[in-house]
């Protein structure tokens, strides 16, 4: 079957660096996305990877191994508004995504 | 403003009613979605439509129907709605190119449904 893996929570210090990782697998594979979603509102784009490596954007990077069925999002200089749950989601040979949970990341002062 | 417009934002149903999400976007996007997310559960497809006067069926879409009249509007309808069907729907939509997600999907603010 498909499936996407993701850490439930994750906690983190304004100003610090924090890896939220996404494992996948899907039937085929066109591409990789992460969303940000805060609490009440609508999931917003942040990057997509289709290449294996590392594609930066401003303090939020992505990467991803598509051997691996591996993908992580870094986000540096972490700022209190970057509290929101991250979803990974992976598209299949579909064109359909297949999303994840979502990672609920908590900054603390 | 440019985006998708969901009505309403929420709405408490009693079980066994009829009720239809409305759904409208202006950016001439070719292809729209509706998803539903629960707590604890990724985000489900539940229909899509690739371009205007097509539909398809999602992961799930017992309960719900859709129509895709024209390029802008995609309303969900939910024919006899049950308390499982309570959750929060995000209509998304996406520039398709050769039947494909080639961009990225923008979401509507969702539309919260509590079915009692």
């Amino acid at each position: 079957g498909q499936n996407i893996d993701q850490p439930t929570e994750m906690t983190a210090t304004e100003g610090a660096i924090v890896q939220i990782n996404c494992t996948y697998q899907t039937s085929g594979f066109n591409g990789l996305f992460w969303y940000q979603q805060h609490a009440g509102e609508a999931p917003t784009f942040l990057s997509y990877n289709v290449l294996d490596g590392l594609e930066e954007k401003g303090r939020f990077s992505s990467f991803l191994s598509r051997s691996k069925g591996y993908s992580y999002l870094l986000l540096k200089e972490l700022q209190m508004k970057d509290s929101a749950s991250y979803l990974c989601a992976a598209m299949d040979s579909n064109y359909q995504l297949i999303w994840g949970a979502g990672t609920k990341l908590i900054i603390k002062p | 403003i440019a985006g998708i417009t969901q009505a309403p934002t929420s709405q408490i149903l009693a079980a066994g009613r009829r009720m239809t999400l409305r759904c409208t976007q202006d950016m001439r996007h070719n292809a729209m979605y509706w998803y539903r997310q629960d707590l604890g559960l990724g985000l489900r497809l539940i229909h899509y439509s690739n371009t205007a006067g097509t539909t398809g069926k999602g992961e799930v879409p017992d309960g719900y129907s859709v129509s895709r009249a024209n390029t802008d509007d995609f309303p969900l309808t939910l024919a006899s709605a049950v308390p499982s069907q309570t959750s929060v729907y995000f209509c998304a939509s996406s520039d398709n190119s050769e039947g494909g997600l080639t961009g990225e999907l923008f979401f509507g603010e969702g539309s919260r449904l509590t079915v009692l």
